[in-house]
């Protein structure tokens, strides 16, 4: 069985901080890791993901996340955050062997202040 | 490519009501996944298709849920005899995989039912 553990139902920071959203994964596969970002009222957007090969990956919008086997965790990172950012961010791990299902963890809520 | 396309976006109905939702996916996708996602919580799979073939369901597909995919392109989730319970956003996602490689699931914008 697969799961996520997204720590901080919700994050503060301030415009031009560095944000840093945490997410930890159980697999006892290799897992397949990724980040979504939802605004309201909408679909999921696919931000980056890690499937094989090197294990820092960059996405859109100027996010980065690291794969750690070690510590299990794929933690999102963006050095400078916009007002636009605000959303909410969810991690998902899949393998194949699960059908490529996603399961996602509960989501953190990104607020930018001013 | 228009994306992921879902139909209705709001549908609000009566306990005990029948509800039918639509998913269009990316042209050429050859998966399909349902996901459903309540109030502040992740999404949570319910099923998926390869192609027509319904290959997965979760427990959480009561008998009273059911999905299609004729002919591979578009699919249908049907909820009979709707419940309370059942409000939440319901989520289609296409993709296209080949061989034993992951995929990557495009989402559509949902369709969110209340169920009064």
């Amino acid at each position: 069985a697969q799961s996520v553990t997204q720590l901080g139902s919700h994050v503060s920071v301030s415009e031009g901080a560095l944000v840093l959203l945490r997410c930890n994964y159980s697999s006892s596969v290799p897992p397949y890791l990724f980040w979504y970002v939802q605004y309201p009222n909408q679909g999921l957007q696919l931000l980056l993901k890690y499937t094989t090969g090197a294990t820092l990956v960059k996405g859109i919008n100027g996010f980065e996340a690291e794969f750690k086997k070690s510590e299990t965790s794929f933690h999102l990172t963006k050095p400078s955050a916009h007002m636009s950012d605000a959303a909410e961010y969810f991690c998902a791990v899949s393998s194949t062997g699960g059908g490529n299902k996603l399961t996602f963890g509960t989501g953190t809520q990104l607020k930018v202040e001013l | 490519d228009t994306g992921v396309s879902q139909d209705p976006r709001h549908k609000i109905t009566k306990r005990g009501q029948n509800v039918t939702f639509r998913c269009d996916p990316i042209s050429e996708h050859n998966r399909l996944y349902w996901y459903r996602q309540t109030l502040g919580q992740g999404p949570e799979f319910l099923t998926y298709f390869q192609n027509e073939a319904q290959l997965e369901k979760s427990r959480l597909l009561s008998d009273r849920f059911s999905a299609e995919r004729p002919k591979g392109s578009f699919s249908t989730l049907e909820i009979q005899r709707t419940e309370q319970g059942d409000s939440a956003m319901y989520l289609c996602a296409s993709s296209f995989i080949a061989g034993g490689s992951t995929d990557t699931q495009y989402f559509g914008p949902g369709t969110r039912l209340t169920v009064l």
